[in-house]
């Protein structure tokens, strides 16, 4: 069964530092990978979508994947304090059909300071 | 304008009461899905849906019942509901053929 892991459990940066978020998996045949932010009480806001090793960018957001070495990580250029969240991580196969399940890793608590 | 929405937003129900929560998408999305979110293990699958009519059992499926009567609606149910079922419950929906899920704002269980 799938594993998926977050590193740092929770983490602290200065508004205009890079913030950089961790995520392992266990399942190399693993090929679809979101990170979603989640505000407090509320529901889940998907950042970025990446499929193929490398980088991908939205805004902000840069996702990095590197499924030989089964890690994918998320970057966050200039944090303000409004992108203080939990940030998830969700990795899903895709077996053909219609039958894609996501697998979340716990979160990562990111606070941003003024 | 929202397009996953869930009902109630908070319950407060009693040991071995019967509770229902809905979810409603106007997504048009085939497949549906109903997580569980508790403090030390993220968000775990119960059910999902292919369609209307259909359910498949997630993850952690004990205790829980769904219906997908029509492809917007989904609902999960506890016949019994016990203290251990206290949590925060979120719906998502998806396209088959796109592993994005879009998610509901949540319901907030607390069974007493």
């Amino acid at each position: 069964q799938q594993k998926v892991q977050q590193s740092p459990e929770s983490l602290t940066v200065s508004e205009g530092a890079m913030a950089s978020l961790n995520c392992t998996f266990s399942d190399g045949t693993s090929n679809n990978f979101r990170w979603y932010r989640q505000h407090s009480a509320k529901g889940l806001e998907v950042l970025v979508s990446i499929f193929s090793d490398g980088e991908k960018e939205e805004g902000r957001f840069t996702a990095h994947l590197n499924r030989a070495n089964l890690h994918v990580s998320l970057h966050i250029r200039e944090p303000q304090p409004s992108d203080s969240a939990v940030y998830l991580c969700a990795v899903s196969m895709s077996s053909g059909g219609s039958n894609y399940k996501l697998t979340f890793g716990k979160g990562t608590l990111l606070t941003v300071t003024p | 304008e929202a397009a996953v929405t869930q009902s109630p937003r908070n319950k407060v129900a009693v040991t071995g009461g019967k509770v229902t929560l809905s979810c409603n998408q106007t997504n048009n999305h085939n497949n549906m899905y109903w997580y569980r979110q508790d403090t030390g293990h993220g968000l775990r699958l119960i059910h999902y849906s292919y369609g209307a009519g259909s359910t498949e059992k997630g993850d952690i499926p004990d205790g829980y019942k769904a219906s997908r009567p029509s492809q917007e609606n989904f609902s999960l149910i506890l016949e019994l509901a016990t203290p251990s079922q206290t949590s925060v419950y979120f719906c998502a929906s998806g396209d088959p053929n796109y592993a994005e899920q879009f998610f509901g704002p949540g319901t907030r269980l607390t069974v007493l």
